[in-house]
């Protein structure tokens, strides 16, 4: 069974910084893209960033380029998202999301980061 | 980047109804190559994770009933549930995966009436 958890979110101040963990059970990590994607508090789902399998290609959503970095440990079946210079407008749950052949096809619970003063 | 716009923002249906859902997109996601739509579509139940229902339009995951069906081509498509359930109410996003960025649909609210 495919399983994705993520953990390390909480409250952040503005300018500060939160690293997001994801564990991955259940498949082949390494075979397999990894995204972000965030939803803030009653609105929709926004794409954040994404990682290649081997952790050689990275992309980011323009919000957070500069910001945020996604990095991957394949040996731990685990994705990170770095995120500094955090603003209010980064509060959101953030979803781990595997890369299916086609687009997202699993979703972990998600992590509610909060930045606020 | 490609914009998908979604219609209604939400809809109320009785149950053993239809509900139709829209998404349009600003540009075609219709891959001439392979002749497919880099379409999905996700339901989200509240206080849930987003679940893949359809894809390249009108694919169905694994899994989800078959009163769940996926129609268009280009820039225009439909999300429809005939005979609509109780475990179905939920948001409903279409999002598009031919370029990058991946974008969503702001979603479409289903409720029973």
């Amino acid at each position: 069974e495919v399983q994705l958890v993520e953990s390390g979110g909480g409250l952040a101040q503005p300018g500060g910084s939160l690293r997001l963990s994801c564990a991955a059970s259940g498949f082949s990590f390494s075979s397999h893209w990894m995204h972000w994607v965030r939803q803030a508090p009653g609105k929709g789902l926004v794409w954040v960033s994404r990682i290649n399998g081997a952790g050689a290609s990275t992309i980011y959503a323009d919000s957070v380029k500069g910001r945020f970095t996604i990095s991957r440990d394949n040996a731990k079946n685990t994705v990170y998202l770095q995120m500094n210079s955090l603003r209010t407008e980064d509060t959101a749950v953030y979803f781990c999301v595997r890369g299916g052949v086609v687009t997202f096809d699993y979703w972990g619970q998600g992590s509610l980061v909060t930045v606020s003063s | 980047d490609i914009v998908m716009t979604q219609s209604p923002d939400s809809l109320a249906v009785s149950l053993g109804e239809r509900a139709t859902i829209n998404c349009k997109s600003t540009q075609s996601v219709l891959y001439s190559s392979n002749n497919k739509n880099y379409l999905a579509w996700y339901q989200q139940k509240p206080g849930q994770p987003p679940k893949l229902l359809i894809y390249w339009a009108s694919t169905r995951e694994s899994g989800v009933p078959d009163r769940f069906s996926g129609s268009g081509s280009g820039t225009d498509f439909t999300l429809t549930i005939t005979s609509l359930q109780a475990e179905d109410v939920a948001v409903y996003y279409c999002q598009q995966y031919y370029a990058t960025p991946p974008t969503f649909g702001q979603g479409t609210k289903v409720e029973i009436k």
